[in-house]
Protein backbone atom coordinates (compact mmCIF):
# COMPACT_ATOMS: atom_id res chain seq x y z
CA UNK A 1 0.00 0.00 0.00
CA UNK A 2 0.78 3.49 -0.19
CA UNK A 3 3.29 4.99 2.65
CA UNK A 4 4.70 7.98 3.78
CA UNK A 5 7.87 8.26 6.05
CA UNK A 6 7.98 12.24 7.94
CA UNK A 7 11.65 10.97 10.15
CA UNK A 8 11.94 14.41 11.77
CA UNK A 9 9.91 14.26 14.89
CA UNK A 10 11.46 17.92 15.97
CA UNK A 11 13.36 20.78 14.70
CA UNK A 12 14.74 23.44 16.65
CA UNK A 13 16.24 26.85 15.11
CA UNK A 14 16.67 30.36 15.48
CA UNK A 15 14.75 33.10 13.75
CA UNK A 16 16.47 33.48 10.36
CA UNK A 17 17.63 29.99 10.28
CA UNK A 18 17.50 27.82 7.06
CA UNK A 19 14.75 24.84 7.48
CA UNK A 20 14.49 21.78 5.33
CA UNK A 21 11.90 18.80 6.41
CA UNK A 22 12.08 15.57 4.44
CA UNK A 23 9.59 13.13 3.76
CA UNK A 24 10.17 9.95 1.50
CA UNK A 25 7.06 8.18 -0.25
CA UNK A 26 6.12 5.19 -1.69
CA UNK A 27 3.46 4.45 -4.35
CA UNK A 28 2.49 2.55 -7.43
CA UNK A 29 0.22 5.85 -8.48
CA UNK A 30 1.03 9.13 -10.11
CA UNK A 31 0.37 10.98 -6.66
CA UNK A 32 0.15 15.08 -5.62
CA UNK A 33 1.62 15.77 -2.49
CA UNK A 34 0.91 18.07 0.16
CA UNK A 35 2.48 20.12 3.11
CA UNK A 36 -0.15 21.05 6.31
CA UNK A 37 0.64 23.06 8.92
CA UNK A 38 -0.95 22.59 12.34
CA UNK A 39 -0.69 25.95 14.82
CA UNK A 40 -1.85 24.88 18.13
CA UNK A 41 -5.35 24.64 18.73
CA UNK A 42 -6.30 24.00 15.78
CA UNK A 43 -6.95 21.93 12.51
CA UNK A 44 -4.64 21.67 9.74
CA UNK A 45 -4.45 23.65 7.14
CA UNK A 46 -2.98 23.33 3.66
CA UNK A 47 0.34 24.86 2.90
CA UNK A 48 1.72 23.69 -0.29
CA UNK A 49 0.66 21.53 -3.35
CA UNK A 50 3.22 19.76 -5.77
CA UNK A 51 2.22 17.62 -8.50
CA UNK A 52 4.23 15.20 -9.81
CA UNK A 53 4.28 17.55 -13.27
CA UNK A 54 5.09 20.47 -11.95
CA UNK A 55 7.67 19.42 -9.51
CA UNK A 56 7.29 22.46 -6.95
CA UNK A 57 5.39 24.92 -5.30
CA UNK A 58 5.83 28.08 -3.39
CA UNK A 59 3.55 29.44 -0.64
CA UNK A 60 4.08 32.40 2.23
CA UNK A 61 8.19 32.19 1.85
CA UNK A 62 7.80 28.15 2.34
CA UNK A 63 8.81 26.31 -1.19
CA UNK A 64 7.85 22.53 -1.41
CA UNK A 65 9.99 20.16 -4.08
CA UNK A 66 9.89 16.77 -5.15
CA UNK A 67 12.00 14.33 -6.33
CA UNK A 68 11.01 11.31 -8.18
CA UNK A 69 14.23 9.71 -8.45
CA UNK A 70 14.46 8.99 -4.75
CA UNK A 71 10.85 9.00 -4.31
CA UNK A 72 11.02 12.26 -1.96
CA UNK A 73 9.84 15.80 -1.31
CA UNK A 74 10.91 18.39 1.20
CA UNK A 75 9.80 21.56 2.31
CA UNK A 76 12.25 24.66 3.18
CA UNK A 77 12.62 28.09 4.07
CA UNK A 78 15.77 30.20 3.66
CA UNK A 79 14.55 32.16 6.87
CA UNK A 80 12.02 31.02 9.87
CA UNK A 81 10.47 33.25 12.04
CA UNK A 82 9.00 32.66 15.87
CA UNK A 83 5.23 32.67 13.93
CA UNK A 84 6.30 29.57 12.00
CA UNK A 85 6.33 27.19 14.81
CA UNK A 86 4.02 24.84 14.46
CA UNK A 87 3.26 21.07 13.48
CA UNK A 88 4.19 20.22 9.43
CA UNK A 89 3.12 17.53 7.82
CA UNK A 90 3.47 15.40 4.49
CA UNK A 91 0.56 13.84 2.84
CA UNK A 92 0.19 11.90 -0.10
CA UNK A 93 -2.57 11.52 -2.04
CA UNK A 94 -2.35 8.60 -4.35
CA UNK A 95 -3.78 9.25 -8.01
CA UNK A 96 -7.22 7.22 -8.72
CA UNK A 97 -8.50 7.64 -5.08
CA UNK A 98 -8.84 9.62 -2.19
CA UNK A 99 -7.41 8.27 0.61
CA UNK A 100 -4.45 10.40 1.99
CA UNK A 101 -1.91 9.17 3.81
CA UNK A 102 0.07 11.59 6.27
CA UNK A 103 3.63 11.48 7.85
CA UNK A 104 3.83 11.39 11.57
CA UNK A 105 4.63 15.40 11.64
CA UNK A 106 7.28 17.41 12.62
CA UNK A 107 7.30 20.21 15.69
CA UNK A 108 9.23 23.19 14.65
CA UNK A 109 10.41 25.65 17.05
CA UNK A 110 11.49 28.88 16.55
CA UNK A 111 13.09 30.83 19.19
CA UNK A 112 13.89 34.62 18.64
CA UNK B 1 -14.66 30.12 2.66
CA UNK B 2 -14.59 26.46 3.08
CA UNK B 3 -15.54 25.36 6.27
CA UNK B 4 -15.73 22.12 8.67
CA UNK B 5 -16.88 22.20 12.27
CA UNK B 6 -17.15 19.40 14.62
CA UNK B 7 -19.37 18.86 17.56
CA UNK B 8 -18.67 18.28 20.61
CA UNK B 9 -14.85 20.04 21.38
CA UNK B 10 -14.47 18.68 24.21
CA UNK B 11 -15.98 15.39 25.35
CA UNK B 12 -15.59 13.09 28.52
CA UNK B 13 -16.76 9.65 28.47
CA UNK B 14 -16.69 7.04 30.87
CA UNK B 15 -15.14 3.45 29.87
CA UNK B 16 -17.86 1.19 27.81
CA UNK B 17 -20.01 4.27 27.30
CA UNK B 18 -20.98 4.83 23.72
CA UNK B 19 -19.70 8.57 22.00
CA UNK B 20 -20.66 10.04 19.19
CA UNK B 21 -18.64 12.72 17.08
CA UNK B 22 -20.56 14.68 14.49
CA UNK B 23 -18.93 16.77 11.77
CA UNK B 24 -21.12 19.40 9.17
CA UNK B 25 -19.08 20.57 6.22
CA UNK B 26 -20.79 23.19 3.98
CA UNK B 27 -17.84 22.50 1.03
CA UNK B 28 -20.69 20.41 -0.40
CA UNK B 29 -17.15 18.13 -1.17
CA UNK B 30 -18.07 14.31 -1.59
CA UNK B 31 -15.25 12.78 0.55
CA UNK B 32 -15.26 13.15 4.24
CA UNK B 33 -12.84 11.81 6.51
CA UNK B 34 -12.17 10.92 10.63
CA UNK B 35 -8.70 10.97 11.58
CA UNK B 36 -7.08 10.64 15.47
CA UNK B 37 -4.07 12.42 16.26
CA UNK B 38 -1.70 11.21 19.10
CA UNK B 39 1.64 12.12 19.88
CA UNK B 40 4.31 9.84 17.91
CA UNK B 41 1.70 8.74 15.55
CA UNK B 42 0.74 11.87 13.42
CA UNK B 43 -2.93 11.38 11.51
CA UNK B 44 -4.16 7.86 11.35
CA UNK B 45 -7.12 7.50 9.27
CA UNK B 46 -10.15 5.69 11.09
CA UNK B 47 -13.10 6.13 8.47
CA UNK B 48 -13.99 7.83 5.25
CA UNK B 49 -16.79 8.25 2.92
CA UNK B 50 -17.36 9.00 -0.72
CA UNK B 51 -20.54 10.27 -0.45
CA UNK B 52 -23.84 10.04 1.43
CA UNK B 53 -24.56 6.46 2.33
CA UNK B 54 -20.85 5.27 1.99
CA UNK B 55 -18.35 4.26 4.57
CA UNK B 56 -15.21 3.02 3.82
CA UNK B 57 -12.41 1.37 6.53
CA UNK B 58 -9.50 3.38 6.76
CA UNK B 59 -6.05 2.18 8.72
CA UNK B 60 -7.54 1.90 11.95
CA UNK B 61 -10.65 0.91 12.37
CA UNK B 62 -11.41 -1.42 15.18
CA UNK B 63 -13.55 0.25 18.13
CA UNK B 64 -15.00 2.51 15.53
CA UNK B 65 -18.17 2.98 13.44
CA UNK B 66 -18.91 5.58 10.95
CA UNK B 67 -22.53 7.28 9.87
CA UNK B 68 -23.29 9.37 6.30
CA UNK B 69 -26.20 10.30 6.27
CA UNK B 70 -26.29 13.27 4.41
CA UNK B 71 -23.67 14.79 1.83
CA UNK B 72 -23.07 17.51 5.13
CA UNK B 73 -22.74 15.55 7.70
CA UNK B 74 -20.30 12.79 8.84
CA UNK B 75 -20.18 11.37 11.99
CA UNK B 76 -17.94 8.91 14.31
CA UNK B 77 -19.56 6.58 16.58
CA UNK B 78 -17.88 4.76 19.80
CA UNK B 79 -20.13 2.14 21.04
CA UNK B 80 -18.03 1.07 23.78
CA UNK B 81 -15.76 3.42 24.52
CA UNK B 82 -11.88 2.95 26.43
CA UNK B 83 -9.45 4.59 27.55
CA UNK B 84 -6.79 3.85 24.49
CA UNK B 85 -9.48 5.83 22.20
CA UNK B 86 -8.99 9.00 24.38
CA UNK B 87 -7.32 11.12 21.42
CA UNK B 88 -7.88 14.41 19.96
CA UNK B 89 -10.16 13.56 16.37
CA UNK B 90 -10.41 15.70 13.05
CA UNK B 91 -13.19 15.55 10.73
CA UNK B 92 -11.97 16.73 7.17
CA UNK B 93 -13.67 16.99 3.74
CA UNK B 94 -11.95 17.10 0.00
CA UNK B 95 -13.04 17.66 -3.27
CA UNK B 96 -13.29 14.33 -5.67
CA UNK B 97 -13.52 16.18 -8.64
CA UNK B 98 -10.32 17.40 -11.28
CA UNK B 99 -10.47 21.48 -10.38
CA UNK B 100 -7.29 22.76 -8.91
CA UNK B 101 -8.47 21.75 -5.15
CA UNK B 102 -8.48 18.08 -5.88
CA UNK B 103 -6.65 16.24 -2.90
CA UNK B 104 -7.05 18.94 -0.93
CA UNK B 105 -8.36 18.13 2.76
CA UNK B 106 -10.02 20.87 4.31
CA UNK B 107 -10.06 20.04 8.07
CA UNK B 108 -12.40 21.15 11.87
CA UNK B 109 -10.79 22.58 14.64
CA UNK B 110 -10.36 18.85 16.45
CA UNK B 111 -12.52 17.11 19.13
CA UNK B 112 -10.56 15.85 22.32
CA UNK B 113 -12.07 12.85 23.73
CA UNK B 114 -11.39 12.15 27.19
CA UNK B 115 -12.73 8.41 28.60
CA UNK B 116 -11.64 7.62 32.16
Amino acid sequence: GDSVTQKQGQVTLSEDDFLFINCTYSTTTYPTLFWYVQYPGQGPQLLLKVTTANNKGISRGFEATYDKGTTSFHLQKASVQESDSAVYFCALVPGGNYKPTFGKGTSLVVHP
Amino acid sequence: EAAVTQSPRNKVAVTGGKVTLSCNQTNNHNNMYWYRQDTGHGLRLIHYSYGAGSTEKGDIPDGYKASRPSQENFSLILELATPSQTSVYFCASGDAGRGANTGQLYFGEGSKLTVL
